[in-house]
């Protein structure tokens, strides 16, 4: 399967807990983009890579939110502390920039539930 | 800022009816890209087109045709003879650039369509 992966696909945390999601995009694409969206919206962008570096996390929710990708490959996203507002689907997505300019690919998604 | 509007929240139509989605965006850029997601059940959002802002010409695919007119700032979805398999929560979006770049795709908050057999 060459789309973009996503692991795991469900998650249920106890509040207080820290949870790692990780993301694998399409491996020629040097893009990498994380999002959140909750029932009966639209997903929110989050963060963006271009390769190892992160060009924006301002849109992160709050300090407990990271994210990194440390060899410009997969990414992990992390949420310490969870709180129960935290529970949704968080999609990640990858592109390719560039003469093929490619539209954003998403994975499936991990749906986080905070208990 | 970007904002894209999808004021059906949710459409029921008979199998074989023709149905239309709209999408309102606001951008104060020049260029810019709109896009249509589907997002079946299972969760995973399936890219169906891009449209870059310089280019008016409406595409037909299918059985799906989009409409794009800048000067009421709208791209809406048709759906001509409809399916069941094409229920699902459709998305519209938009960005600055091709693939969502540094501030990736703002999304309105989807269309719920449901077709009945």
């Amino acid at each position: 399967d060459t789309g973009v992966s996503q692991d795991p696909r469900h998650k249920i945390t106890k509040r207080g807990q820290n949870v790692t999601f990780r993301c694998d995009p399409i491996s020629e694409h040097n893009r990498l983009y994380w999002y959140r969206q909750t029932l009966g919206q639209g997903p929110e962008f989050l963060t963006y890579f271009q390769n190892e570096a992160q060009l924006e996390k301002s849109r992160l929710l709050s300090d407990r939110f990271s994210a990194e990708r440390p060899k410009g490959s997969f990414s992990t996203l992390e949420i310490q502390r969870t709180e129960q507002g935290d529970s949704a689907m968080y999609l990640c997505a990858s592109s390719f920039p560039g003469l093929l300019n490619t539209e954003a690919f998403f994975g499936q998604g991990t749906r986080l539930t905070v208990v | 800022a970007q904002k894209v509007t999808q004021a059906q929240t949710e459409i029921s139509v008979v199998e074989k009816e023709d149905v239309t989605l709209d999408c309102v965006y606001e951008t104060r850029d020049t260029t810019y890209y709109l896009f249509w997601y589907k997002q079946p059940p299972s969760g995973e959002l399936v890219f169906l087109i891009r449209r870059n802002s310089f280019d008016e010409q409406n595409e037909i695919s299918g059985r799906y045709s989009w409409n794009f007119q800048k000067s009421t700032s709208s791209f809406n979805f048709t759906i001509t003879a409809s399916q069941v398999v094409d229920s699902a929560v459709y998305f519209c979006a938009l960005s600055l650039y091709s693939g969502g770049g540094a501030d990736g795709l703002t999304f309105g908050k989807g269309t719920h369509l449901i077709i009945q057999p």
